[in-house]
């Protein structure tokens, strides 16, 4: 079966520190992987998705940056944190071809202060 | 673009039935789908529509109406535990793209 895992649960960073989140997927072969961003209460803002290796694609400008260096491994990764920031991060995955349907990791909850 | 209108709040009482509705606007749609989120968790995957009519899973069923641009999530025999948040996604371009809505808050009473 499939299984997806994200670490770490929770993060309290400073302002201006670097960010390095990890994702991995098991039990499947070239998925979708994306990376969501939730703030209090609100909905899930979509950050980046890839398709395949080294394929990432950004939908909103910020200081944050992703990538996939394995089939697999999705990094969300910032080099200089913003207050605003911080928010529960999530990972997700689908089958490729399947995108109604994703399933997501645990999250993160960071706090920048 | 796309964009999801989801009321922010529903209450309910246990054993009850409740529908918590999404309107939509988007180009090259392709389908419906709804996430449940308990409190500090993760979303989880609960339906999917790509066609007009209603979609049934025990206690949950979700409807969609195309020329609308509308669907629904019914719950019936509510209980204790459906208390989460609701949320909506469509899909569209030729990548399908999940863009969700801002969700609604389920709250159940004894």
């Amino acid at each position: 079966s499939q299984t997806i895992h994200q670490w770490p649960a929770t993060l309290v960073q400073p302002v201006g520190s670097p960010l390095s989140l990890e994702c991995t997927v098991e039990g499947t072969s070239n998925p979708n992987l994306y990376w969501y961003r939730q703030a209090a209460g609100r909905g899930l803002q979509l950050l980046f998705y890839s398709v395949g290796i080294g394929q990432i694609s950004s939908e909103v400008p910020q200081n944050l940056s992703a990538s996939r260096p394995q089939d697999r491994q999705f990094i969300l990764s910032s080099k200089k944190l913003l207050l605003s920031d911080s928010g529960f991060y999530l990972c997700a995955w689908s089958m490729n071809g399947g995108n109604e349907k994703l399933f997501f990791g645990s999250g993160t909850q960071l706090s920048v202060l | 673009g796309q964009s999801l209108e989801q009321p922010s709040e529903v209450t309910a009482v246990e054993g009850a039935i409740v529908q918590m509705n999404c309107t939509y606007q988007t180009s090259g749609f392709y389908g419906l789908s709804w996430y449940q989120q308990h409190d500090g968790g993760a979303p989880t995957f609960l339906s999917y529509n790509a066609l007009d009519g209603l979609e049934e899973t025990g206690r949950f069923s979700s409807f969609l109406s195309r020329s609308d641009s509308y669907g629904y999530l019914l719950l019936q025999e509510l209980q204790m535990k459906d208390s989460a948040s609701y949320f909506c996604a469509v899909g569209s371009g030729g990548s399908y793209i999940p863009t969700f809505g801002r969700g609604t808050s389920l709250i159940v009473h004894p």
